[in-house]
């Protein structure tokens, strides 16, 4: 098993342009998150799903949007990109959606907006 | 609304010295309380979770918590630190909602 593939590793964008974050996890989840992590704050949770067609705003949603057309996938997109969504970004999923599981983190994707 | 809090931004400890680090929670209900470790340019990793049942519970790498309703705590604790525990530690929590919500993480240096 994978566990949770995060891609890419690594970007650089410019002010203004648009991209997706891409996650997919192997282990027929029901729940998926992202989190932003950034120093001195810790991770905050962005967006989450309970499943399949089903997503939720969590802590800091503005300048994200997600959607969950396959248990696999959750991809983030930010639709223009400012300096302030430099962050490094998590996705996570767990098996249930009670949330007594701990949850399987990806590496990360370290995103710089210049 | 849930929170955590992790009062200190970095824990000291010599090697072979028990190590405490600290988190306190606010949460509706019953809480669900987590523990996790993450590595320079990697993701978390789970420790150990309280759920319900004995206020102490037992993790992975010899971590152990405890669980204390009262002061609404949930102290992340090691008999013998090792060098190679030092790392960023995060607790977190979820409650009557699904949402895990961490703190801002403490960073565990074990010197030689």
């Amino acid at each position: 098993n994978a566990g949770v593939t995060q891609t890419p590793k690594f970007q650089v964008l410019k002010t203004g342009q648009s991209m997706t974050l891409q996650c997919a996890q192997d282990m027929n989840h029901e729940y998926m998150s992202w989190y932003r992590q950034d120093p001195g704050m810790g991770l905050r949770l962005i967006h989450y799903s309970v499943g399949a067609g089903i997503t939720d705003q969590g802590e800091v949603p503005n300048g994200y949007n997600v959607s969950r057309s396959t248990t696999e996938d959750f991809p983030l997109r930010l639709l223009s990109a400012a300096p302030s969504q430099t962050s490094v970004y998590f996705c996570a999923s767990r098996s249930d959606r009670g949330g007594n599981q701990p949850q399987h983190f990806g590496d990360g994707t370290r995103l710089s907006i210049l | 609304a849930q929170s955590v809090a992790q009062p200190e931004d970095q824990v000291n400890v010599a090697e072979g010295n028990p190590l405490t680090v600290k988190c306190t929670y606010s949460v509706s209900g019953n809480p669900y309380l987590f523990w996790y470790v993450q590595y320079p340019n990697r993701g978390l990793q789970f420790l150990l979770k309280y759920i319900t049942g004995d206020n102490l519970v037992k993790g992975s790498y010899g971590f152990e918590a405890e669980f204390n309703k009262s002061q609404t705590s949930f102290h992340l604790k090691k008999p013998s630190a090792l060098v190679s525990d030092s790392a960023l530690y995060f607790c977190a929590v979820s409650g009557a909602t699904n949402k895990l919500i961490f703190g801002t993480g403490t960073l565990l240096a074990v010197q030689p």
